[in-house]
């Protein structure tokens, strides 16, 4: 199946920094890239997603880029802040879906 | 809108027992999904369905069964649980299958 690899796996940040997630695949196509945000004890909850004729999308603190040659895409967070902490998946569908391992952000105040 | 339902929320079973983990959603999506996720895996896709009465297998099928009578309801059946498939369990479903995925609140299974 298609590999979803996803970096970094923790990522540790102070309030208002950024951070960004990196998620990279391997040889088929998508044309549809999800990133999804998991608070504890509860299920994944979308927070944006990018189609495969679109180079950047952005939403308020959150962005995505797409670089379909290089077969990676990323997650930028601006101004984070501790409510922004949990854990991240991006997710590609290759024909079915895969996702990522997930990042587990942590925003100090 | 309650959106998707999963019960049980939580559940243990012994090696060999069957069960049925419910799912349900009333925001007439065609496209329904089921994942678990294990620490440090993500979450991988067990079954799909497109459409009522049509299922496909996702990335890791083996063990379950799903069937789709109804564009509300997505049951996953396991026939012999096995101690492997201990995991939390996600049903998702989404207008159609490139569109925003609604995650249920989960079922965590255990198998002894």
């Amino acid at each position: 199946g298609e590999n979803v690899e996803q970096h970094p796996s923790t990522l540790s940040v102070q309030e208002g920094d950024s951070a960004v997630i990196k998620c990279t695949y391997s040889d088929s196509a998508s044309n549809y890239f999800p990133w999804y945000k998991q608070e504890l004890g509860k299920g994944p909850q979308l927070i944006i997603d990018i189609r495969s004729n679109v180079g950047e999308k952005k939403d308020q603190r959150i962005a995505v880029t797409l670089n379909k040659t290089a077969k990676h895409f990323s997650l930028h967070i601006t101004e984070t802040q501790p409510e922004d902490s949990a854990v991240y998946f991006c997710a590609g569908n290759f024909n079915k879906f895969y996702f990522g391992s997930g990042t587990k952000l942590n925003v100090k105040p | 809108n309650a959106g998707v339902t999963q019960t049980p929320k939580f559940q243990v079973l012994k090696t060999g027992q069957s069960m049925t983990l419910q799912c349900a959603q009333d925001m007439n999506h065609e496209y329904m999904s089921w994942y678990r996720q294990d620490p440090g895996m993500g979450l991988r896709l067990i079954h799909y369905s497109v459409g009522a009465g049509i299922t496909d297998q996702g990335e890791v099928p083996n063990g379950y069964n799903v069937s789709r009578s109804t564009t509300e309801d997505f049951p996953l059946r396991l026939l012999s649980a096995a101690p492997s498939q201990t995991s939390v369990y996600f049903c998702a479903s989404s207008y159609r299958k490139l569109h925003e995925q609604y995650f249920g609140p989960g079922t965590r299974l255990t198998v002894t």
